[in-house]
């Protein structure tokens, strides 16, 4: 059983919906939270390192939010564009670095 | 840029059969990783090194033995390979401190080891 869980597992949607997808990590064990996106056929590439309780990170139209007392991150995708299909994996810096399942997301044109 | 390499895109061995699966970083940093990614389960920890000749388990070392003789380069060994050992592969490298866990990791672009 992972003790990081991401829903959805998959999602469609539609060129210029907005979405978001959540991580839900125990809050006993956390010192940190990353958000990495990994599209087909190339590596993962680093989103987010979060850190704070409260914190929220920007990326373009990616954001991210981070509540370290019940143990969420929120991803949020604004105007989702094909370019943005890809799984994304949220991992909870414990002991180690223990990742979730990812939320694979496909967007159509 | 941060520059990880993997020796194979793909790879397809036989039950048995010692594989090797090398990994290079050129970024001079003290963590290292390896992961293998499944269906459903996200990425899996199998070692981390965090200096030459350190070696620590992760989640799912049994069945792997990992080398870490340079800064640069950590080896992931499967003794005798196994179809249940059939999966991707990605290497990882990061900064030093906290295992890894504050700092973003970078990453190989993975091998798809088969095992037949």
């Amino acid at each position: 059983i992972l003790n990081v869980e991401q829903s959805p597992q998959s999602l469609h949607v539609q060129e210029g919906d907005s979405t978001n997808f959540t991580c839900s990590f125990p809050s006993s064990n956390f010192y940190a939270l990353h958000w990495y996106r990994w599209e087909t056929a190339k590596s993962p590439e680093a989103l987010f390192v979060m850190t704070l309780n409260g914190d929220e990170k920007k990326k373009g139209r990616i954001s991210a939010t981070l509540n370290t007392k019940e143990g969420y991150s929120y991803l949020y995708i604004k105007g989702s564009q094909p370019e943005d299909s890809a799984t994304y994996l949220c991992g909870n810096a414990g002991n180690m670095l223990t990742f979730g399942g990812g939320t694979r997301l496909m967007v159509k044109p | 840029d941060v520059k990880v390499t993997q020796s194979s895109r793909y790879l397809v061995k036989r039950t048995g059969e010692k594989v090797f699966l090398e990994c290079v970083q050129d970024m001079d940093h003290e963590n290292m990783f390896w992961y293998r990614q499944d269906p459903g389960l996200g990425l899996r920890l199998i070692y981390f090194s965090y200096d030459v000749k350190m070696k620590e388990k992760g989640d799912i070392p049994e069945g792997y033995s990992v080398s870490r003789e340079k800064k640069e380069r950590f080896s992931l060994i499967l003794e005798s390979a196994s179809t249940n050992q059939t999966s991707m592969y990605l290497c990882a490298s990061s900064p030093p401190g906290s295992g890894g866990a504050l700092n973003t990791q970078y990453f190989g672009p993975g091998t798809r080891l088969t095992v037949l």
